[in-house]
């Protein structure tokens, strides 16, 4: 089935470095992926998307890159501060409307 | 304030109990949908509405019910049926139709004793 995978289950920087989450894709007529931040015990919040058409999307300290060759999508976080400390996870829609969530990596800012 | 509002934020059942969970938005969105959360899992989809009086099961449904009689609210019964209720469960809501950006309340956690 359809699945939304993770490269690496965590990820601890030092604050000011840039931080690089990696997410893979199973499903080639994906169009629409998103990057979702939680905090522990809260909701997820959203970070930043972006449609197949695109190849990069930023916003303010976030990146966003689409490989769709390789179904990969990344999402970079520049001068890393530890109010960035959280799970994130991507999602992606692909055929239907609804999101297919991916695991999480935790991301730990270390003063 | 806009936003998206569940409660209450913890729950404690007895098994054989059925508990419903609130959601509220008052974004003006058509769609709402309603997520499981366990330790270590992605948000697996139990139930989505795109429009009042209507919604669709999803991928983990079993054990669960819902209702769509206003546009602002989504609650979510967890019945006696669902073997393993506790988890975490987020509600979201989204504009609708072709626009896919989906907005989460702050979570409840259910507990079972």
């Amino acid at each position: 089935g359809e699945s939304v995978g993770l490269h690496l289950p965590t990820l601890s920087v030092q604050e000011g470095d840039n931080s690089i989450i990696n997410c893979a894709y199973s499903n080639s007529a994906s169009d629409y992926f998103i990057w979702y931040k939680q905090e522990s015990g809260k909701g997820p919040q959203f970070i930043i998307d972006i449609r197949s058409n695109m190849d990069k999307r930023q916003g303010q300290r976030v990146t966003v890159l689409l490989n769709k060759t390789v179904k990969h999508l990344s999402l970079q976080i520049a001068a890393t501060q530890p109010g960035d400390s959280a799970v994130y996870f991507c999602a992606s829609r692909g055929g239907s409307e609804k999101l297919v969530f991916g695991k999480g990596t935790k991301l730990t800012v270390n003063p | 304030d806009g936003g998206i509002t569940q409660s209450p934020k913890y729950l404690f059942r007895k098994e054989g109990q059925n508990v419903t969970l609130s959601c509220e938005q008052n974004l003006n969105h058509d769609a709402m949908y309603w997520y499981r959360q366990d330790p270590g899992q992605g948000l697996r989809l139990i139930y989505y509405s795109q429009i009042v009086n209507d919604f669709q099961k999803g991928d983990i449904a079993e054990g669960y019910s819902v209702s769509r009689e206003k546009k602002e609210s989504f609650p979510l019964t967890v019945t006696s049926a669902q073997k393993n209720p506790t988890a975490f469960y987020l509600c979201a809501s989204s504009m609708g139709r072709g626009t896919d950006t989906q907005y989460f309340g702050p979570g409840t956690r259910l507990t079972v004793l």
